[in-house]
């Protein structure tokens, strides 16, 4: 069972706009990760935010995480085609697992 | 560095076979995840090996195994294959628990079963 799940499950955006995705989850966390793939490839990392944490950046990456909410949100700035992919959060929660949610697919038109 | 490579590529078996999927973990990494994804159910956590030990394991039947070496290469392997086991498979390696380090993934290997 998913533990996070995004939202929208669908993005569609011109070059150049900014992209946000946000994420809810079920129980407490330790921390939440952020990680993009590309079509048919494996996931890459982009960010891990702790839950102490309430915002991180990366290159034109924001993370924020509201763990009253139990959300959390990336910002892609000034998007590029290059950025399209699908996005997922991933938690630990309860289970000393890292569960993934169902992803958001971002796709940027040139 | 090298990545993490995983082989094959690409798997065709036919249903009630078995398969044996292997894993090459970033050197220095001394924990390896499993996960399988298929578009219905998204991404499911298999199980995580640390030092030749199963730190965790999914909810999965006991048709999905998988160990870990000395030199923390992995393989997981599936008995009796079924239809839905088709899937892409998917192995990450991370320097710590794999809750709280970046995993490190794999391009995955595609399972087709008939």
């Amino acid at each position: 069972s998913q533990q996070g799940e995004e939202d929208p499950q669908a993005l569609s955006i011109q070059e150049g706009e900014n992209a946000t995705m946000n994420c809810s989850y079920k129980t407490s966390i330790n921390n939440l990760q952020w990680y993009r793939q590309n079509s048919g490839r494996g996931l890459v990392h982009l960010i891990l935010i702790r839950s102490n944490e309430r915002e991180k950046h990366s290159g034109r990456l924001r993370v924020t995480l509201d763990t009253s909410k139990k959300s959390s949100s990336l910002l892609i700035t000034a998007s590029r085609a290059a950025d399209t992919a699908s996005y997922f959060c991933a938690t630990d929660g309860a289970t000393n697992k890292l569960i993934f949610g169902t992803g958001t697919l971002l796709a940027v038109q040139p | 560095k090298a990545g993490v490579t995983q082989t094959p590529r690409y798997l065709i078996k036919t249903r009630g076979q078995q398969v044996t999927l292997s894993c090459s973990p970033i050197s220095g990494h001394r924990s390896v995840s499993w996960y399988q994804q298929t578009p219905g159910q998204g991404l499911q956590f298999l199980f995580e090996y640390f030092s030749e030990t199963q730190r965790n394991k999914g909810n999965f039947p006991g048709r999905f195994s998988g160990r870990q070496f000395s030199n923390s290469r992995s393989e997981m392997n599936v008995s009796t294959l079924e239809l839905g086991d088709s899937a892409l498979y998917l192995c990450a390696s991370s320097l710590g628990h794999g809750i709280s380090s970046p995993l490190h993934f794999g391009n995955g290997t595609r399972l087709t079963v008939t």
